[in-house]
């Protein structure tokens, strides 16, 4: 299994430019969720979907949309990016269930905009 | 809602001494507790993790930590740290079903020899 794949790993990108950040899993899990990191704020979740076509905000959706069409993709998209969108993205999945399962982090996209 | 405090921005220690770094968190009903670890420009590893039973867990690398509810506390330990320990720990509460995660803002441990 490869596990919970990101790409591109790094990207730079112009204010007012839209970018998709992509996030694929192989292990069936039916949550997925995006964070972002930035210094001395830890992470903090953007958007996360509990299945194919359920998605949901976090504490920091503005700027960003998504969509779960398939079990194993969710996609985070920038219609105009921002420079306060500058942050480190981490995609991860898990089983959902009776009771809180273990979550998978994707190695992360490192997005600059200028 | 929940919420993960970590005290403590930047710790130092010497190699070969005990480490202690603490976490506390806030959450209504029994807490699902994580400590990550990442190093420079890497993504996040488990150390271990905490869902019920026994309140001190083991992890990886030679980690522990302590579950003590009356504290609202799950502080990570290691008797004897090494140089490759040095590198940003993140503890987090997960909560409820939906599998979301609370992080704190992170220690960073330096490590001197």
């Amino acid at each position: 299994n490869a596990g919970v794949t990101q790409t591109p790993k790094f990207q730079v990108l112009k204010t007012g430019q839209s970018m998709t950040l992509q996030c694929a899993q192989d292990m069936n899990h039916e949550y997925m969720s995006w964070y972002r990191q930035d210094p001395g704020m830890g992470l903090r979740l953007i958007h996360y979907s509990v299945g194919a076509g359920i998605t949901d905000q976090g504490e920091v959706p503005n700027g960003y949309n998504v969509s779960r069409s398939t079990t194993e993709d969710f996609p985070l998209r920038l219609l105009s990016a921002a420079p306060s969108q500058t942050s480190v993205y981490f995609c991860a999945s898990g089983r959902t269930g009776d009771s809180y399962n273990e979550q998978f982090f994707g190695p992360g996209t490192r997005l600059t905009v200028l | 809602a929940q919420s993960v405090t970590q005290p403590d921005i930047h710790i130092t220690v010497s190699e070969g001494a005990s480490l202690e770094l603490r976490c506390n968190y806030s959450y209504g009903a029994t807490p699902y507790l994580f400590w990550y670890v990442q190093s420079p420009g890497q993504g996040l590893q488990l150390l271990l993790k905490y869902f019920s039973g026994d309140t001190l867990v083991q992890g990886i690398k030679g980690f522990e930590a302590e579950f003590k509810r009356s504290q609202s506390s799950f502080n990570l330990r290691k008797p004897s740290v090494h140089w490759s320990d040095a590198a940003e720990y993140f503890c987090a509460v997960g909560a409820g079903t939906a599998s979301k995660l609370t992080f704190g803002t992170g220690t960073r441990l330096q490590v001197t020899l």
